[in-house]
């Protein structure tokens, strides 16, 4: 299997509920992070991992957690969340943080009820 | 203030013709350009960077201008499954790198 694989496609849970999704990349890369892309507006980027150390959290709501227990695994605990994160969440994958272009994963449709 | 914009179309193109966009960014330090390709309810795909000097993947041809801070694509003899989103990326670089998309161009070619 190659690329960068997500897990579930769909995903639909109550505002109570506790989720995960996750992200596996089977490219070598060595920085791994997690966007959301919203109706009508651009991707937004939400973590960066580099080499497994957080670089970078968007302001994003404690509700969403970030784990990356090693280079090729990313995941996104979800908690409490709110019908306006109803998205499409896309993990990716790059060589490096520098130039190198992101390869995506087919992405978790997320619908908060 | 960190911007790239692109003209959200729709592009309604026929089969055939050749269509241009073009995709403007503010920070004139950014590093490295490039095109995805998004089709409805699908992931973004890499469709090719973009180097100073331009450049050609069979159909398609991108350049780049950076006194003008643009960079451009160009799609030749458009085909039905060129139908997608166009997404322009700016990665404006620094020690931890910083990409930041467009919302995107929508290209709808018909027979």
């Amino acid at each position: 299997e190659t690329g960068v694989t997500q897990t579930p496609r769909h995903l639909v849970m109550g505002m109570t509920n506790k989720k995960s999704l996750k992200c596996e990349q089977h490219l070598g890369h060595n920085a791994m992070y997690w966007y959301k892309q919203s109706a009508k507006k651009p991707l937004e980027l939400m973590f960066v991992y580099n080499f497994k150390e957080q670089t970078e959290n968007n302001s994003v709501p404690s509700r969403f957690s970030p784990e990356c227990p090693n280079s090729s695994h990313l995941f996104l605990h979800l908690h409490t969340l709110q019908p306006e994160d109803s998205a499409l969440y896309l993990c990716a994958s790059s060589q490096d943080r520098l130039n190198s272009p992101l390869h995506f994963g087919n992405g978790t449709r997320l619908t908060v009820t | 203030r960190k911007e790239v914009e692109q003209d959200p179309g729709p592009f309604n193109v026929p089969e055939g013709a050749t269509v241009a966009f073009n995709c403007t960014y503010s920070n004139s330090a950014s590093q490295s350009f490039f095109w995805y390709r998004q089709d409805c309810r699908k992931e973004p795909k890499l469709l090719m960077s973009v180097y100073s000097s331009g450049n050609e993947d069979g159909r398609f041809t991108a350049q780049l201008n950076r006194a003008s801070q643009y960079i451009s694509l160009l799609i030749r003899d458009s085909k039905l499954s060129d139908s997608a989103t166009y997404l322009c990326v700016v990665n404006y670089g620094g020690s931890q790198g910083n990409l930041i998309f467009g919302k995107g161009t929508k290209l709808s070619v018909k027979p």
